[in-house]
């Protein structure tokens, strides 16, 4: 069945540097979204992207899907306290159901 | 954000009970889904109600019942559950289109069996 792979598992930084988490999926993907759950809250949803090597940005957040759609990033420019959380990525093929993946568990240091 | 409420928000019962957990949107989506979310594990799908009517059930024991009497409302019936039971379970609603859709969550119940 499909796999969605997420690193790291768990970031930590000092506020102010750069995060990046990374996503793999063992299947071509028809999109990809990505959630954020705070620390005792639920997963709210970020962004989706669909097109081959497509960008998108929101503020201090960059997304990337991969050429091949098997891939994406998202990287976080300057981190914040405020960007503390589980960042998850969920893909989907054509016809499937949302596949979740780990998450990666991000802890900013003051 | 209150598109989505899940009640209780948690639940402490022992093997033998009988519980419900209830959720609710009012998004006017017309897909609903559970999914339990246990620590250091992705989250787990277990449901998906499309119309009201079940369109997957990802081989989930028989002690989880759902319910979907309607587009807006979906019921989780737990019985003589187990101990690795305890885990939060969220509830999301969304359109339903075969791809693209993004996926609103509740609160979550945290439920935990002694």
């Amino acid at each position: 069945g499909q796999q969605v792979m997420q690193i790291p598992q768990y970031q930590h930084v000092q506020e102010g540097e750069d995060f990046t988490t990374y996503c793999n999926s063992s299947t071509t993907l028809s999109n990809i979204q990505w959630y954020k759950q705070r620390p005792g809250g639920h997963p709210v949803f970020l962004i989706q992207l669909v097109k081959s090597g497509e960008v998108k940005k929101q503020k201090r957040l960059t997304f990337q899907f991969g050429e091949a759609k098997k891939n994406s990033s998202l990287h976080i420019t300057a981190t914040q306290t405020t960007d503390v959380g589980t960042y998850f990525c969920a893909g989907q093929t054509s016809g499937s159901r949302l596949t979740f993946g780990e998450g990666t568990q991000l802890t900013v240091n003051p | 954000e209150t598109g989505v409420t899940q009640t209780p928000r948690h639940l402490v019962m022992g093997m033998t009970n009988k519980k419900s957990l209830k959720c609710e949107q009012h998004l006017g989506h017309n897909a609903m889904y559970w999914y339990k979310q246990s620590a250091k594990k992705p989250l787990e799908l277990m449901f998906v109600y499309s119309l009201e009517e079940r369109v997957e059930n990802n081989s989930v024991p028989s002690r989880f019942s759902p319910e979907c009497p309607n587009s807006s409302h979906l019921f989780l019936h737990l019985h003589t559950l187990q101990p690795e039971d305890s885990a939060l379970y969220l509830c999301a609603s969304s359109h339903y289109r075969e791809w693209g859709y993004e996926q609103y969550f509740g609160p979550g119940t945290r439920l935990t069996v002694t």
